[in-house]
């Protein structure tokens, strides 16, 4: 399993732009970049998931290099409520094996 | 929009005693998975359920632990002896045949061993 780093925490104010990235150098070419939500007491949530270049949905973006060893997942617009732990994680797509989630980013969005 | 549930919400119990925590997984979902989170760590794998046995487990899931799907909706995770350390959330998730990485987790017991 590619590892990943991310950062502990990072703190922003409400209407700002949020960009959490993470490495993965030894990803694998059949693995994708996921990116999961946590609230406290609550299950991780599923946000996005990407291979290469560009993927937008209705919560957030994410931005994948052509060399694929790091990602950044882009909340546009944060507000108090986005105050959540933000995990990568990289996998095989369509695998059906168990999530291994790292620290993840403590991201506290300030009014 | 479906979801996956989890009873109870909260189980205190005494060292020593037996626990089931209850899931229901996601109607046509087909792989199933147990995780626990104690309080300020990470979320850790315990093991994955597809066609009535267990697909993989985890160093965590020894033989205290035990996971049984007993009619076509439930999927339970039994914790025979239970310990101070066994506090944490316990997460059920469940995931498509055919999905895309995608677990869906359900909202935790958290469980207290006193």
């Amino acid at each position: 399993l590619a590892k990943t780093t991310q950062p502990i925490s990072m703190d922003s104010y409400e209407g700002q732009e949020v960009n959490i990235t993470c490495s993965h150098n030894n990803i694998a070419t059949n693995d994708y970049i996921t990116w999961y939500q946590q609230f406290p007491s609550q299950g991780p949530r599923f946000i996005i998931q990407g291979y290469k270049t560009k993927v937008t949905n209705e919560v957030a973006s994410l931005f994948i290099p052509a060399d694929r060893k790091s990602s950044t997942l882009s909340l546009p617009r944060v507000s108090l409520s986005d105050t959540a732990v933000y995990y990568c994680l990289v996998g095989d797509r369509g695998s059906a094996r168990q999530l291994t989630f790292g620290s993840g980013t403590q991201l506290t969005v300030l009014p | 929009e479906p979801e996956v549930t989890q009873t109870p919400s909260h189980q205190v119990t005494q060292m020593g005693q037996e626990v089931i925590l209850r899931c229901v997984p996601i109607s046509n979902h087909l792989y199933f998975y147990w995780y626990r989170q104690i309080l300020g760590q990470k979320v850790e794998f315990l093991v994955s359920f597809y066609n009535n046995e267990i697909s993989e487990k985890s160093e965590i899931f020894d033989d205290q632990f035990s996971v049984e799907r007993p009619d076509g909706s439930n999927f339970t995770l039994k914790i025979r002896s239970t310990k101070l350390e066994d506090s944490a959330m316990y997460f059920c998730a469940s995931f498509p045949s055919g999905g895309y990485n995608e677990q869906f987790f359900g909202p935790g017991t958290r469980l207290t061993v006193l």
